[in-house]
């Protein structure tokens, strides 16, 4: 089993539309939670890191359900922009500063 | 946040050849820098933990002899695949750690490899 497991899509998803991605992690020693978003053939670039009472960031929303492993990304208002993919990224709750990330979903949002 | 830079950001090589990968931190200084590699399709996978002044740490099946890491300075760390073969073609990505107490890591625009 991954540890980390996301759908991988693609998503196609029309502007302005509501989206959310859903991602689960084996290890439920992890302790920080983070969705990282990366565009086609560049490096991933952090989008919000996830706490267990929920945060919210403008358009996006992220949760974490601890007893479930179980994280989410919800993505309002979709923009022709918000096209990439979207990692799911833990850490192995040993004290390092491991990242452990999964595939990632793809998300095309169309005009 | 910091920036990190690397060089070179393409290369193709033929197989057998050796290559060596420049992650550099340009307004920080990393005592630990990560590297990643990614396969098409695929998550990125930590590689090893490079730290200033000491050996690296690799990761479980990464072979250290044949992807060797250099972290000399506070500002670069380098990564040198020998004699690469095609099955090494990938991106390769470095991060540098930032805000220990968020996990947080910044990543270089990371080095797509091609061995033919």
């Amino acid at each position: 089993r991954k540890e980390v497991e996301q759908d991988p899509g693609p998503f196609n998803v029309p502007e302005g539309a509501t989206v959310a991605f859903n991602c689960t992690y084996s290890n439920s020693a992890s302790q920080s939670f983070f969705w990282y978003r990366q565009d086609c053939r560049k490096e991933p670039k952090l989008l919000m890191s996830v706490y267990s009472s929920g945060n919210e960031d403008g358009r996006f929303t992220a949760q974490l359900n601890r007893a479930s492993q179980y994280i989410s990304l919800l993505i309002r208002d979709s923009k022709l922009s918000d096209s990439a993919t979207y990692l799911c990224v833990v850490t192995p709750g040993d004290s390092s500063y491991k990242l452990i990330f999964g595939s990632g979903t793809r998300l095309l949002v169309r005009p | 946040g910091a920036v990190v830079s690397q060089h070179p950001s393409w290369v193709i090589c033929k197989s057998g050849t050796s290559v060596k990968i420049e992650c550099r931190s340009l307004d920080f200084q990393a005592t630990t820098m990560f590297w990643y590699r990614q396969f098409p399709k695929q998550s990125l996978m930590l590689m090893a933990t490079s730290n200033e002044g000491s050996k690296a740490t690799y990761e479980q099946g990464v072979e250290k002899d044949k992807f060797l890491i250099n972290h000399a300075s506070l500002t670069l760390s380098t990564l040198t695949v020998t004699s690469a073969h095609p099955e090494d073609s990938s991106f390769y990505i470095c991060s540098e750690a930032g805000d220990v107490s968020y996990n947080e890591q910044f990543f270089g625009p990371g080095t797509r490899l091609t061995v033919l």
